[in-house]
């Protein structure tokens, strides 16, 4: 089974509003991360945050880390067409292997 | 700096055969991990190497192998191939193996198996 597991499954917005997805886990963790991918090619990596941190900022996206609820939040503001892709959470319980999440299809409608 | 790199991009085979897929590291970075995307499964865990070595290993059979060379680039091998063996798969490559650091995806090799 997934370690981490993403909701919504799919989100469809408009540009310019926020789009918030969530990731919860079940064991524990070194460090949690967020990729994106583009229909089906690489992924991108957009944001690490390590178990002792609670949020960090890049850009457009804000994460938070919630240990406590073994959960994960990726906010980004202010969402653009091309922020349209798949959003994974990934975890890495087990030295050197990540767990990805099932994802967060996301639709930025312009 | 260049990504990594993945070939083929696209390869078809047929059901028995075997498939080699390729993958070249960031320079600098010596693991690489392997991943199965399949439709309607997600990204799974495959192989993960360390310099040279394999350090971790999915829960998939042993008809997929792989190696990794001394340059650390990495090539992962399915043998009898099967129809559900169908999927994107995709390398990645860090600086450090194990916790804590980032992994840097290369665009995939589409396998499609007839």
């Amino acid at each position: 089974s997934q370690q981490g597991e993403e909701d919504p499954q799919a989100l469809s917005i408009q540009e310019g509003e926020n789009a918030t997805m969530n990731c919860s886990y079940k064991t524990s963790i070194n460090n949690l991360q967020w990729y994106r991918q583009n229909s089906g090619r690489g992924l991108v990596h957009l944001i690490l945050i390590r178990s002792n941190e609670r949020e960090k900022h890049s850009g457009r996206l804000r994460v938070t880390l919630d240990t406590s609820k073994k959960s994960s939040s990726l906010l980004i503001t202010a969402s653009r067409a091309a922020d349209t892709a798949s959003y994974f959470c990934a975890t890495d319980p087990d030295g050197g292997k990540l767990i990805f999440g099932q994802g967060t299809e996301l639709s930025v409608k312009p | 700096e260049a990504g990594v790199t993945q070939s083929p991009t696209h390869l078809i085979k047929t059901r028995g055969q075997q498939a080699t897929l390729r993958c070249s590291p960031i320079s600098g970075h010596t693991s690489v991990y392997w991943y199965q995307q399949a439709l309607g499964l997600g990204l799974q865990f495959l192989l993960w190497y360390d310099e040279g070595e394999e350090r971790n290993r999915g829960n998939f059979p042993p008809r997929f192998s792989g190696r990794q060379f001394p340059n650390y680039s990495s090539e992962l091998n399915v043998n009898a191939l099967e129809l559900e063996d169908s999927a994107l798969y995709l390398c990645a490559s860090s600086f450090v193996g194990g916790r804590g650091t980032e992994a840097f995806f290369g665009q995939g090799t589409r396998l499609t198996v007839v």
